[in-house]
């Protein structure tokens, strides 16, 4: 089945600061999106892009399709924007069901 | 719209009994798909149901169960608990359709003593 690879698996950053996490997978995908899990377990809709290109305020995302990897930017970093980022896809066989990379912590601190 | 809603929030088992676990999607959704995490697995996929029925399963063992009602709402089952089943259980809710977005409920915390 497809296979879904975060990186860095930490990144501690001083308020301010823009950092960029990456999500590679290994197969096409129906689905790709992003998400922030907050200390609570909620688990927060960033982007639903399984391609091109999105801004949403301080964060953005780009995925480029045809070679397989999505990258999530954050600027001008806040305390509130510590947790875990989640990259996660559908693949084109995996019939609906998200297929989860490992995660990305990150800490911000002020 | 309201989002999606999950109850309880929290449980306490002992190993041996049974849990069920409810999901509520947002309206005008017609799949919810239900994911256990655990620190050790991470996120992984449980079950989907779509207008009632079973459209896709994940690998996990016959005690876990679910069914979806007329009214989209759902619920998750787990008979015969184990120390394992401990985890943080988290139900999505979407219209239908491969290509949409996952909208995910708060999650049910399962402790099994």
């Amino acid at each position: 089945g497809i296979q879904v690879e975060q990186s860095p698996p930490d990144l501690i950053l001083q308020e301010g600061a823009n950092s960029t996490l990456r999500c590679n997978f290994s197969d096409s995908v129906n689905n790709l999106q992003w998400f922030h899990q907050n200390p609570w377990g909620q688990l927060i809709n960033l982007f639903y892009i399984p391609s091109g290109t999105k801004q949403n305020g301080r964060l953005s995302a780009t995925t480029v399709a045809t070679e397989r990897y999505s990258l999530l930017y954050i600027s001008s970093s806040q305390t509130t924007d510590s947790g875990v980022y989640f990259c996660a896809v559908v693949g084109m066989d995996s019939n609906y069901q998200l297929i989860w990379g490992a995660g990305t912590k990150l800490i911000i601190k002020p | 719209k309201a989002g999606v809603t999950q109850t309880p929030r929290y449980l306490i088992k002992t190993r041996g009994q049974q849990v069920t676990l409810s999901c509520s999607p947002i309206s005008g959704h017609r799949s919810v798909s239900w994911y256990q995490q655990t620190p050790g697995q991470g996120l992984q996929f449980l079950f989907e149901y779509f207008s009632e029925t079973q459209r896709n399963k994940g690998n996990f063992p016959g005690r876990f169960s679910g069914r979806q009602f007329s009214n989209s709402r759902s619920e998750m089952n787990v008979s015969t608990l184990e120390l394992g089943d401990s985890a943080l259980y988290l139900c999505a809710s979407s219209p239908g359709t491969v290509r949409e977005t996952q909208y995910f409920g708060p999650g049910t915390r399962l402790l099994v003593l």
